[in-house]
């Protein structure tokens, strides 16, 4: 398995410019989320998806579109990006329930997108 | 709603010392506790759970947390540090298994 995959690594984009961050998992996870890391802030929720053609807002939704057409993709969205949206975003994938106590609740993480908005 | 707190941004500690990183949590329900580790330019890696059950709860790399509900607490430690330790920690908490909240990291040096 690849586990969680995200692209691109890096990007760099201008106040306005829109792009979508790739975040793919191979191993039938029905949960999948996005975070965001700022310095001195931890990890904040963004949105979530408990399952295919479900999403739900997190801590700090605004800015961001997401949609879940598949179990395996989980696309996030930026319709104009804004400076206060530099940051690096980390993709996470659950196993669902009833997968067994080691591996209950355990997120999988991508290894993260570092974007800037200049 | 629930919040995490990890007091001590950054923790120094020379290699073979204890190390002990300080979670607490506000939840109205009985929780779902985690303790994250990320190296540097990488994702976070899962150390330690507590869902239910045992209270002192062992993980990765001889690290292990207690639960201590009266506390609101799920410190962090490890008996002895060693300079691979040397990242960033996070704590989180969850009472749905839907969403997570994490506390704002506590980054740890070992001290050769």
């Amino acid at each position: 398995n690849a586990g969680v995959t995200q692209t691109p690594k890096f990007q760099v984009l201008k106040t306005g410019q829109s792009m979508t961050l790739q975040c793919a998992q191979d191993m039938n996870h029905e949960y999948m989320s996005w975070y965001r890391q700022d310095p001195g802030m931890g990890l904040r929720l963004i949105h979530y998806s408990v399952g295919a053609g479900i999403t739900d807002q997190g801590e700090v939704p605004n800015g961001y579109n997401v949609s879940r057409s598949t179990t395996e993709d989980f696309p996030l969205r930026l319709l104009s990006a804004a400076p206060s949206q530099t940051s690096v975003y980390f993709c996470a994938s659950r196993p669902p329930p009833g997968s067994g106590f080691l591996l209950e609740n355990e997120q999988f993480f991508g290894p993260g997108t570092r974007l800037t908005v200049l | 709603a629930q919040s995490v707190t990890q007091l001590g941004s950054h923790v120094s500690v020379s290699e073979g010392a204890l190390v002990l990183l300080r979670c607490n949590y506000s939840s109205s329900v009985p929780p779902y506790l985690f303790w994250y580790v990320q190296y540097p330019n990488q994702g976070l890696q899962l150390l330690l759970k507590y869902t239910t059950g045992a209270t002192l709860v062992k993980g990765i790399n001889g690290f292990e947390a207690e639960f201590k509900k009266s506390e609101t607490s799920f410190h962090l430690t490890k008996p002895s540090a060693h300079m691979s330790d040397a990242a960033e920690y996070f704590c989180a908490v969850s009472n749905t298994g839907n969403q997570f909240y994490f506390g704002t990291g506590t980054s740890l040096t070992v001290i050769p």
